[in-house]
C-alpha cells in the first residue's frame, strides 16, 4: 500500500495563474480531508469530503475548490492564486467503522508551495 | 480564548530526559483527544490516540487526559535524538471526523 500520495511536491506559482493539487488514497477510505499548514502553525482544515460526491467545508475554504469523484481521489484546486496561498497542503484520509468515523487521520506527504 | 493552546517551543533536551508535551483546550465536547509526530518537511504521522479520558501507554510513550482540568500531556521517556520533530495535539468531537490542531511544539533531543 502506498498509503495517501500527493503531487506536486513543490510549485511555484505567479500570483493568478491556477493549479490543482492531485491526492490519492489506496486504503479503501471514505473520508478525505485538505489542510494547509503554515509556518510555525498547526493545521487548518480546507475542504473535507465523507464520500464520492459530497464535500463540505472547512474552516478556511476561500480561495479553494474541491471534487470526489471517486473514493481514491480528493483533488483540490486553486483558480486565482494569491500570495496568502503560500503554504505547506497536506492530505489525509480516514475509515469508518459502520456508522463511526475513525478520527484516525492518515495523511500525505505534502505539497510545498509558493505564490510570488 | 483559542480553542487549542499548545507552547510552540522550542523544547531542547539532553538525550535519556523525560519530556513533557502539553496542550489546553476550552471546547467541553472533545472526547478525541490524538497526538500526531511530524518530522521535518514531512506529513504528520498519528502518535498516540484517546478516546474518553485517562491514560494510554506505547512503549517509551505515555498520553494522558485530564477532563476535568481540559488538558491533555505526551510523556516521552529516555527521549532519543530520533524523537526530534513537531508534536501535534489534535481534538475530535461527535461523529465528524474533524479535527482540531495545536500549532505544535518543535522539540529537539541533543545527544
Amino acid at each position: 500500500n502506498a498509503g495517501v500520495t500527493q503531487t506536486p511536491k513543490f510549485r511555484i506559482l505567479k500570483i493568478g495563474q491556477s493549479m490543482t493539487l492531485q491526492c490519492a488514497q489506496d486504503m479503501n477510505h471514505n473520508y478525505m480531508y485538505w489542510y494547509r499548514q503554515d509556518p510555525g502553525m498547526g493545521l487548518k482544515l480546507i475542504y473535507y469530503s465523507v464520500g464520492a460526491g459530497i464535500t463540505d467545508k472547512g474552516e478556511v475554504p476561500n480561495g479553494y475548490n474541491v471534487s470526489r469523484s471517486t473514493t481514491e481521489d480528493f483533488p483540490l484546486r486553486l483558480e486565482l492564486a494569491a500570495p496568502s496561498q503560500t503554504s505547506v497542503y497536506f492530505c489525509a484520509s480516514s475509515y469508518s467503522l459502520g456508522q463511526t468515523i475513525s478520527y484516525e487521520q492518515y495523511f500525505g506527504p505534502g505539497t510545498r508551495l509558493t505564490v510570488t | 480564548q483559542k480553542e487549542v493552546e499548545q507552547d510552540p517551543g522550542p523544547l531542547s533536551v539532553p538525550e535519556g530526559a523525560i519530556v513533557s508535551l502539553n496542550c489546553t483546550y476550552s471546547n467541553s465536547a472533545f472526547q478525541y483527544f490524538m497526538w500526531y509526530r511530524q518530522y521535518s518537511r514531512k506529513g504528520p504521522e498519528l502518535l498516540m490516540y484517546t478516546y474518553s479520558s485517562g491514560n494510554k501507554e506505547d512503549g517509551r510513550f505515555t498520553a494522558q487526559v485530564d477532563k476535568s482540568s481540559k488538558y491533555i500531556s505526551l510523556f516521552i521517556r529516555d527521549s532519543q535524538p530520533s524523537d526530534s520533530a513537531t508534536y501535534l495535539c489534535a481534538f475530535g468531537s461527535g461523529n465528524t471526523g474533524k479535527l482540531i490542531f495545536g500549532q505544535g511544539t518543535t522539540l529537539q533531543v541533543k545527544p
